[in-house]
């Protein structure tokens, strides 16, 4: 069945540095990839989504990469901060069809 | 975006029993989604809601243990059946609205 494989499970930073997170998906009709945020005792947050018409998308500190033909994309968040410390999920979907989830990243980022 | 409403937000319930969760959205959508959230685990997808037909369920679950209702757009419940402490989790409904927003989720304890 589908599947979406996530790692590193557990992430720890220093403040200000670099964090990427990868994942990879089965189902070649997937064709939407969001990335959650969530944090203790809260629901998964949107950050950020792709879909698999674009190579690769940005809001401020967060990107977003894909990659169709192998199909990985991955979780680029820049200048960490404290705020940041979350649990970060992946999942791959299309449009009126089930989203997958991966297993998800702790990642703390130390100050 | 979507506003759900989601209730109740926890709950400790007693081994045998049953609860049902309700799910409101401020706008009519199609698809309506219900997830588990097992602690310290990520999303698993338990069945998809559409209006007007029953439910399809996911693999290992089944409609006697978590029977849905659908009865218009805006509005589902997910009832978790003759509980077990296995099935203290988190139990999310989503939906799709160009993106998968959630509801902020039903904290379950069964004892």
């Amino acid at each position: 069945g589908e599947n979406v494989e996530q790692h590193p499970s557990t992430l720890s930073v220093q403040e200000g540095d670099s964090a990427v997170i990868k994942c990879t998906y089965s189902d070649s009709a997937s064709n939407y990839f969001p990335w959650y945020k969530q944090e203790l005792g809260k629901r998964p947050q949107l950050i950020i989504d792709i879909r698999s018409n674009v190579g690769e998308k940005k809001d401020q500190r967060i990107a977003v990469t894909l990659n169709k033909t192998a199909k990985h994309f991955s979780l680029h968040i820049t200048e960490t901060q404290p705020e940041d410390s979350a649990v970060y999920f992946c999942a791959a979907g299309s449009r009126g069809f089930k989203t997958i989830f991966g297993a998800g990243t702790r990642l703390f980022v130390k100050a | 975006s979507a506003v759900i409403s989601q209730k109740p937000s926890r709950d400790i319930c007693q081994r045998g029993t049953s609860l049902t969760i309700q799910c409101q959205v401020d706008s009519q959508v199609t698809m309506m989604f219900w997830y588990r959230q097992q602690p310290g685990q990520s999303l698993t997808l338990i069945a998809t809601a559409n209006q007007g037909s029953e439910a399809t369920y996911e693999s290992g679950f089944v409609i006697d243990k978590f029977p849905i209702s659908r009865p218009n757009l805006t509005f589902s419940t997910l009832t978790v059946s003759n509980m077990s402490p296995e099935d203290s989790s988190i139990y999310l409904c989503s939906v799709e609205k160009e993106k998968l927003f959630f509801g902020s989720g039903t904290q379950l304890s069964v004892l």
